[in-house]
């Protein structure tokens, strides 16, 4: 049980596109999802919490004008990185939280290359 | 605020070496820790966790106690195998907001030789 989703795996974009990456809890329901990113060789930063049906929190220094979380319904979070740049590659992973519960299930993350 | 510490890899052992990996955090009141591993390309997955002092994490061979008074949660294990190779992250957890943010480790990259 407990299994998170994140598609595509892998996504190349050319540079100024969008693309979104979605999360979803397969088998429960989750009010919070969260949203990290990860540089090679590092720890996984936060960029942001999102609750189900309100707008997403976002930490110091990233721009939610550029990284637009959606979480419109209790098993799906889309994350849309807007106008792509070459500095926005990165491993980007999602995790939810079981309603009720503090656990986080993390998904198998999204290599976003942009050319 | 919150922080985790834990020990600077790479760690290298040969196969059914002794494992270990400090860690050791910062926080206000009573968080839960975690310790999750993450193989090569993927996400990360829930190695183990305790809630309260003096409670034992474990799972596949690991083990962690949490230790209140050197508020650390060692990560050890006694015989690693080539699959333990993994990148492995102390985390703790401590409700603010009405949400359980997640604070983590910078990691520590596993690698057991045959």
């Amino acid at each position: 049980g407990a299994v998170v989703s994140q598609h595509p795996s892998r996504v190349i974009c050319k540079s100024g596109t969008s693309v979104k990456i979605e999360c979803r809890s397969l088998d429960f329901q989750a009010t919070t999802m969260f949203w990290y990113r990860q540089f090679p060789k590092q720890s996984l930063m936060l960029m942001a919490t999102s609750n189900e049906g309100s707008k997403a929190t976002y930490e110091q220094g990233v721009e939610k004008d550029k990284f637009l979380i959606n979480h419109a319904s209790l098993t799906l979070s889309t994350l849309t990185v807007t106008s792509a740049h070459p500095e926005d590659s990165s491993f980007y992973i999602c995790s939810a939280s079981p309603s009720g519960t503090y656990e986080q299930y993390f998904g198998p993350g999204t290599r976003l290359t942009v050319t | 605020g919150n922080s985790v510490t834990q020990m600077e890899g790479p760690v290298t052992l040969s196969e059914e070496a002794f494992l270990t990996i400090n860690c050791t955090y910062t926080a206000t009141g009573y968080p839960s820790l975690f310790w999750y591993v993450q193989y090569p390309g993927e996400g990360l997955q829930l190695l183990l966790k305790a809630t309260k002092a003096d409670d034992k994490g474990s799972n596949k061979g690991f083990e962690a106690t949490y230790r209140k008074e050197t508020t650390s949660f060692h990560l050890e294990k006694g015989s690693v195998q080539v699959s333990d190779s993994a990148v492995y992250f102390c985390a703790l957890t401590y409700s603010g907001a009405g949400s359980y943010q997640l604070t983590f480790g910078k990691g520590t990259k596993l690698s057991v030789i045959p």
